[in-house]
């Protein structure tokens, strides 16, 4: 079956602009994640969302960073007025129901700020 | 002191070695683990999950957890040159949250 699906698969943009990544999770998996990862580092939460509950927001790095999640599945991060530290590879991620259980990356979005 | 510790190599072992890979945490009350590999360039995959003590075996892995010593460990037997990667260990905590280690990079020489 399908896996995570993340788009675009890289983007390159100006300091300054806003970007917004998607991400499409496994059908039925009702927990969604994102995560950053920068060049030779581990993986730093960002942000779940778990069904119909409030996200656990807790791994936003500041207020230029925001997700959300229509109808329960496909979700959105949007980083408005982009910094060059924002480069990374932001990674999403889901399960099945919550983090108790394995969850399944997609390939990710290399974004670049020039 | 760090959620999740692992050491971050690089671990070397000879082909056709055991490889043992090592993540300690500090929430007690965790209750899931998680090895997962990761090419350079890609994404992480699940290798191997782990709820209760004791050992539990996937082919030539192996997945290790102690909560009273607060580990979990993965063991890669007969470690092939296709082994070599980042292995991520991550834990779900007492919020029900999940954190990963910052991995140990694993090389098998042939």
């Amino acid at each position: 079956g399908a896996g995570v699906s993340q788009s675009p698969s890289n983007k390159v943009t100006e300091k300054g602009k806003d970007v917004e990544l998607r991400c499409d999770p496994i059908s039925g998996h009702t927990a969604l994640y994102w995560y950053r990862q920068s060049l030779g580092q581990g993986l730093e939460f960002l942000i779940y969302f778990q069904g119909n509950s409030a996200p656990d927001k807790s791994g936003l790095p500041s207020d230029r960073f925001s997700a959300e999640r229509t109808g329960g599945s496909v979700s959105t991060l949007t980083i408005q007025r982009t910094q060059q530290e924002d480069s990374a590879v932001y990674l999403c991620a889901s399960s099945p129901d919550g983090p108790r259980q394995p969850q399944h990356f997609g390939d990710g979005t290399r974004l670049s700020i020039l | 002191q760090k959620e999740v510790e692992q050491n971050s190599g690089p671990l070397s072992v000879p082909e056709g070695a055991i490889a043992s890979l090592n993540c300690t945490y500090s929430d007690r009350g965790s209750q899931s683990f998680f090895w997962y590999r990761q090419y350079s360039g890609k994404s992480p995959e699940l290798i191997m999950f782990i709820y209760s003590n004791g050992d539990k075996e996937d082919g030539r892995f192996t997945a290790q957890l102690n909560k009273a010593s607060q580990y979990v460990s993965l063991l890669i037997r007969d470690s092939q040159p296709s082994d070599s990667a980042t292995y991520l260990c991550a834990v779900n905590g007492n919020n029900n949250d999940m954190r990963f280690g910052a991995g140990t990079r694993l090389t098998v020489k042939p």
